[in-house]
């Protein structure tokens, strides 16, 4: 089972480089989440899209661009990279409305450690 | 807005020992779903235990129980019997009707053999 795939895995950029990451899930799931990792700070939730069609912003959206391409694909751009954005992404799923709320623990990806220089 | 907070940055236990991490929240909700996940070093994100709000029969999964004091905004996620395996991050969330996902900053628990 693949769950959900993200990619890359690892990736350096310099400042002001622009960057997409990409993100899968095979799970038939409607919700889709983009967190970011950064130590001591827990996981802080960009943006989500709680089905197809829709996207929202979450805690620290700034700096960032979704689109929820298809029910499958939820993909993240950094549109002119900073130093500050330096973390380890982590895209996630959940099986999202019509159901109840018990049944949305999030499926997560590994991760992308991203490195802004 | 909502918020949860884990006041315990860093914890050690004994192997077999039994050790309690704290995490409270804040909401105006009245349903809302509360989660433990662990993330061990090779850094996946692995579910642990969920709680309902409108159950007061505290959730267990097997070595894992809560204690959810629902009045108090308070989560906290039990371990019996810690193993080394449970050496790992331990992240509380918290989730309602929008479907938005919060998370603490985390509690480091280190299982000492």
């Amino acid at each position: 089972n693949a769950g959900v795939t993200q990619t890359p895995k690892f990736q350096v950029l310099k400042t002001g480089q622009s960057m997409t990451l990409q993100c899968a899930q095979d799970m038939n799931h409607n919700s889709m989440y983009w967190y970011r990792q950064d130590p001591g700070m827990g996981l802080r939730l960009i943006y989500y899209s709680a089905s197809e069609g829709t996207t929202d912003k979450g805690e620290v959206p700034n700096g960032y661009n979704v689109s929820r391409l298809n029910k499958r694909e939820f993909s993240l751009r950094l549109e002119s990279a900073a130093p500050s954005q330096t973390s380890v992404y982590f895209c996630a799923s959940s099986v999202g409305h019509r159901l109840s709320m018990g049944n949305q623990p999030q499926h997560f990806g590994d991760g992308t450690r991203l490195s802004i220089l | 807005a909502q918020t949860v907070t884990q006041s315990q940055p860093e914890m050690s236990v004994q192997e077999a020992e039994t050790v309690t991490l704290s995490c409270t929240y804040d909401t105006s909700e009245s349903n809302y779903y509360l989660f433990w996940y662990k993330q061990p070093p090779s850094r996946q994100m692995i579910l642990v235990i969920r709680q309902e709000a409108y159950k007061q029969q505290n959730a267990t999964e097997n070595r894992f129980s809560v204690n959810f004091q629902k009045a108090a905004k308070s989560f906290s996620l039990k371990i019996s019997d810690s193993q080394l395996g449970d050496t790992a991050m331990y992240f509380c969330a918290f989730i309602d009707r929008t479907y938005k996902y919060i998370f603490g900053t985390g509690t480091r628990l280190k299982v000492l053999a």
